[in-house]
């Protein structure tokens, strides 16, 4: 059973409000990570960590900012929703090194944007 | 480039078949290759990790196997159930220093009855 929680697993929004997509792990692992996957599609990695007060942006651009204080949460923020970011969006984590690591995802956080 | 390449896209196959599913990387310096399983809605779900040293690993009723030299792993799923359907996900991991994971595009297998 993986230790990795996303909250909430559902949210409807209106345009332009400001959200924040909680994701937190209890198994002390250094790199975290999140992507954005549309229904039926590849997941698209847009932000990483290798742990506490380091983040870099991925391969897909996002609007959103994310935040690693402590080492168990690493939260993603969107300072003013728009429809097209109405998407699911999935949080991961491995420890570091991973050679043998399993990563391990959240449930997923489904956002539809009004 | 860093990439992972899955075949077919998708894929239709009758319960109680078996089935391959293929994942081709460029991914380098390897560090291991693991395939997931991903139910519609839900986060992917580990089923096997290989590193380069390991040429197949099972899991129940899925076999994974890995070709460092070409580059290549397969998943062969035997007895198929209809619980199957799913997309199931090819991912490559650097051995690189602080690199993400290289993710395929995923094969979607529909077990009908």
């Amino acid at each position: 059973e993986a230790d990795i929680y996303q909250t909430p697993r559902y949210l409807v929004i209106g345009t332009g409000k400001k959200i924040t997509l909680e994701c937190s792990q209890t198994m002390g692992h250094d790199k975290m990570y999140w992507y954005q996957q549309d229904p039926g599609m590849e997941l698209h990695l847009i932000h990483y960590s290798y742990g506490v007060n380091s983040t870099e942006k991925g391969d897909l651009s996002s609007e959103s900012t994310v935040s690693r204080i402590r080492t168990e949460h690493f939260p993603l923020t969107l300072e003013s929703a728009r429809p097209s970011h109405t998407s699911q969006y999935l949080c991961a984590s491995t420890p570091n090194p991973d050679r043998r690591a399993e990563a391990f995802f959240g449930q997923g956080t489904r956002l539809t944007v009004v | 480039k860093n990439q992972v390449e899955q075949s077919p896209q998708s894929l239709i196959i009758l319960e109680g078949k078996n089935c391959t599913l293929q994942c081709n990387y460029t991914v380098s310096p390897f560090s291991n290759l693991r395939w997931y399983k991903q139910d519609t809605g839900r986060g992917p779900v580990s089923l096997t990790i290989m590193t380069f040293s390991e040429n197949t690993k099972s899991n129940g009723r899925y076999t994974a196997t890995l070709d460092a030299d070409t580059k290549q792993s397969s998943l062969h799923i035997t007895a198929s159930q209809l619980s199957d359907s799913a997309s199931y996900i090819c991912v490559v991991s650097r051995n690189s220093g602080n690199t993400p994971l290289v993710f395929g595009k995923g094969t979607r297998l529909s077990v009908i009855a």
